[in-house]
């Protein structure tokens, strides 16, 4: 894999459903794995930054896993509510001076 | 602790002209980023800055479009002859020196420029 990819690009959940997808990245010189969310007509917001294999983040009721080592991290998101309605995007720099660059998103929907 | 600071937040210019969106970074920040999002895209990379130096613009179209990031002031993204399909949202982020974590970067709330 050569450049950040995200599955899948889009998701429709009712209100209640846990959900999570996917961030794919090259496995090769790992530096970061950036989690950011998305709402409609704001600004991204990072929700995650993970640096380690194996690392672990949780923010309420949203978690992130790494595996450097095959390339990927998942988001969930347990119960899923209408205002996680966004797109989440990743982004993998691959060293401390790298550009920032951000897969296409998955877009969530949660219908109420 | 101010954000990053965006302005124009809409701008309307008529095909030919020229427009300059302007962000300001945090305090403390170093490092600037410009992306667009077109209509139905994501969020494509533009340019990277630093004060006074470009890092890497390869995402920046070839020709009509420029960036900078001098000493003092904010730093400018200035689109020159703008055409429809320049219409979009410009985000600008920032980051500070050493990139923080793993370059987390702070974005601002848009400039939504539109072309007619």
């Amino acid at each position: 894999i050569l450049n950040v990819e995200q599955s899948p690009q889009s998701l429709h959940v009712q209100e209640g459903d846990s959900t999570n997808f996917t961030c794919s990245f090259p496995s090769s010189n790992f530096y970061a794995l950036h989690w950011y969310r998305w709402e409609t007509a704001k600004s991204p917001e990072a929700l995650f930054v993970m640096t380690l294999n194996g690392d672990e983040k949780k923010k309420g009721r949203i978690s992130a896993t790494l595996n450097t080592k095959e390339g990927y991290s998942y988001l969930y998101i347990k119960g899923s509510q209408p205002e996680d309605s966004a797109t989440y995007l990743c982004a993998s720099p691959r060293t401390s001076y790298d550009k920032v660059i951000f897969g296409p998103g998955t877009s969530l929907s949660v219908i109420p | 602790n101010a954000g990053v600071m965006q302005n124009p937040r809409h701008l309307v210019r008529r095909r030919g002209q020229e427009a300059r969106l302007r962000c300001s970074p945090m305090k403390g920040h170093s490092h600037v980023y410009w992306y667009r999002q077109l209509p139905e895209e994501g969020l494509k990379f533009m340019v990277y800055l630093q004060k006074e130096n470009i890092i890497d613009e390869s995402g920046m179209p070839k020709e009509r479009f420029s960036a900078e990031f001098p000493k003092e002031g904010p730093s400018i993204l200035r689109i020159q002859q703008v055409v429809r399909g320049d219409s979009a949202a410009y985000f600008c982020a920032s980051s500070p020196p050493g990139q923080g974590i793993g370059n987390t970067i702070y974005f601002g709330e848009g400039s939504w420029l539109t072309v007619v």
